[in-house]
């Protein structure tokens, strides 16, 4: 089975602390996936990458840069965190013309 | 660019009765499409999904959804449904070829009342 690991399941920060999100996966699979999960707003694509140290802007970029310096690591990170970037944090993982697989996600809480 | 519409927000329903869930997408180039469901406080799982083939598929709780080409649209929809069905439902779409862009509609919440 797939297996989709995120470093965190809660997280309390601070505003104007850098933040990382670490996500693993274990299938050798090409693309990774960082979205966010807001109430109302469904998932939206933060930043995306198909290939090691290769990355795509999503719909919601501003805030926000990535690392893929191995292909089972994907960072997300908030230079410098806000109030707004308050929420639910979702990784995943898929190979090409097959379904995602999610970690279980991050409630990033910034104060 | 591609984009995924669910119309509905939130469907109520109650117990026993029909449900269809909707879903309209926008892609220049062929494309795979999914259906996810997130129970509460749950993360996501796939429901069923679209490659290529028969347009209509089914998953094993009693979903199927039909891929129609022609209004662009995924529906999903079960004939009979549980308290247990109660959950979000999120349509995806994924372009084959070299764009490899996993985009979500906002999601379905589905109410299954007794």
């Amino acid at each position: 089975d797939v297996k989709v690991t995120q470093s965190s399941r809660y997280l309390v920060k601070r505003t104007g602390e850098k933040v990382f999100l670490e996500c693993v996966q274990d299938m050798d699979h090409e693309n990774m996936f960082w979205y966010r999960q807001d109430p109302g707003l469904g998932l939206r694509l933060i930043y995306f990458s198909y290939d090691v140290k290769m990355k795509e802007k999503g719909d919601i970029p501003e805030g926000y840069s990535v690392s893929r310096e191995k292909k089972e690591r994907f960072s997300l990170i908030l230079e410098s965190a806000s109030t707004n970037q308050t929420s639910m944090y979702l990784c995943a993982t898929t190979d090409m013309n097959t379904e995602a697989f999610f970690g279980q996600g991050t409630r990033l809480t910034v104060v | 660019a591609q984009s995924v519409t669910q119309l509905d927000s939130q469907v109520p329903v109650f117990e026993e009765a029909p449900v269809e869930l909707r879903c309209n997408y926008s892609s220049s180039v062929s494309v795979y499409l999914f259906w996810y469901v997130q129970y509460p406080n749950q993360g996501l799982q796939l429901l069923l999904k679209y490659l290529s083939g028969s347009t209509l598929v089914e998953s094993i709780n009693g979903f199927e959804a039909e891929f129609n080409k022609s209004q662009t649209s995924f529906h999903l929809r079960k004939p009979s449904v549980h308290i247990s069905d109660t959950a979000e439902y999120f349509c995806a779409l994924h372009s084959g070829g070299s764009n490899y862009k996993l985009t979500f509609g906002k999601g379905t919440l589905l109410t299954v009342n007794p």
